[in-house]
């Protein structure tokens, strides 16, 4: 089966702790992205990246940390420095088909604060 | 004023009516536009693509983009309780993998 897997669906993290969200892709899709939403808020990018080994900040990269090591693999990293973590995560991925740029979504991870 | 603007709801409607979904922007360099449906608890998924001005009809599913007035609209005929659902509106100014700007949503009850 192609798709996205985010892994674990619930998380829940301690104060002071770091915690990571995983993100793996089996679609050969170059390009990967995390999203943020909250309760009545629509999607906002945290970071992409659109080839291995690079990724650049979204609108709200403060407190969290990515790598792209692999093409299939894209981990977040929620840190204690993030202070307001509690939220649904959504990682996507997208591959540049004659110019058309379709994210598909993994079913989220949803992280609570202890 | 943000750059995607979407009215959350909730919206509620009766099995069969005809759904109206908006969204404006501000961003006039915007042109490839998209709707994502995205049920409770679950990822958003592709619902329909656009490119530039016009309409474009896909069963129950209409786009509509209006560029001059900066307005894009997700008509759905016939709806029925499996629509209920978050509507995403997003858009993008790029060809190729770059990131969409994302509407806030709007929550649609369809009941039976």
């Amino acid at each position: 089966d192609g798709g996205i897997t985010q892994s674990p669906k619930y998380l829940f993290r301690k104060e002071g702790q770091n915690v990571t969200l995983s993100c793996e892709q089996n679609l050969n899709h170059d390009a990967m992205y995390w999203y943020r939403q909250d309760p009545g808020q629509g999607l906002r990018l945290i970071y992409y990246s659109q080839i291995v080994n690079d990724f650049q900040k979204g609108d709200i990269a403060e407190g969290y940390s990515v790598s792209r090591e692999k093409k299939e693999s894209f981990p977040l990293t929620v840190t204690s420095a993030q202070k307001n973590p509690t939220a649904f995560y959504l990682c996507a991925s997208s591959m540049d088909r004659g110019g058309k740029n379709i994210q598909y979504f993994g079913a989220g991870t949803r992280l609570s604060v202890l | 004023q943000k750059e995607v603007e979407q009215d959350p709801g909730p919206l509620s409607v009766p099995e069969g009516a005809i759904v109206s979904l908006n969204c404006t922007y501000s961003n006039s360099a915007f042109q490839y536009f998209m709707w994502y449906r995205q049920y409770s608890r679950k990822g958003p998924e592709l619902l329909m693509y656009t490119y530039s001005s016009g309409n474009k009809e896909d069963g129950r599913f209409t786009a509509q983009v209006d560029k001059s007035s900066k307005y894009i609209s997700l008509f759905i005929r016939d709806s029925q309780p499996s629509d209920s659902a978050t509507y995403l509106c997003a858009m993008s100014v790029m060809l190729g993998n770059t990131p969409l700007v994302f509407g806030k949503g709007t929550r649609l009850s369809v009941i039976a």
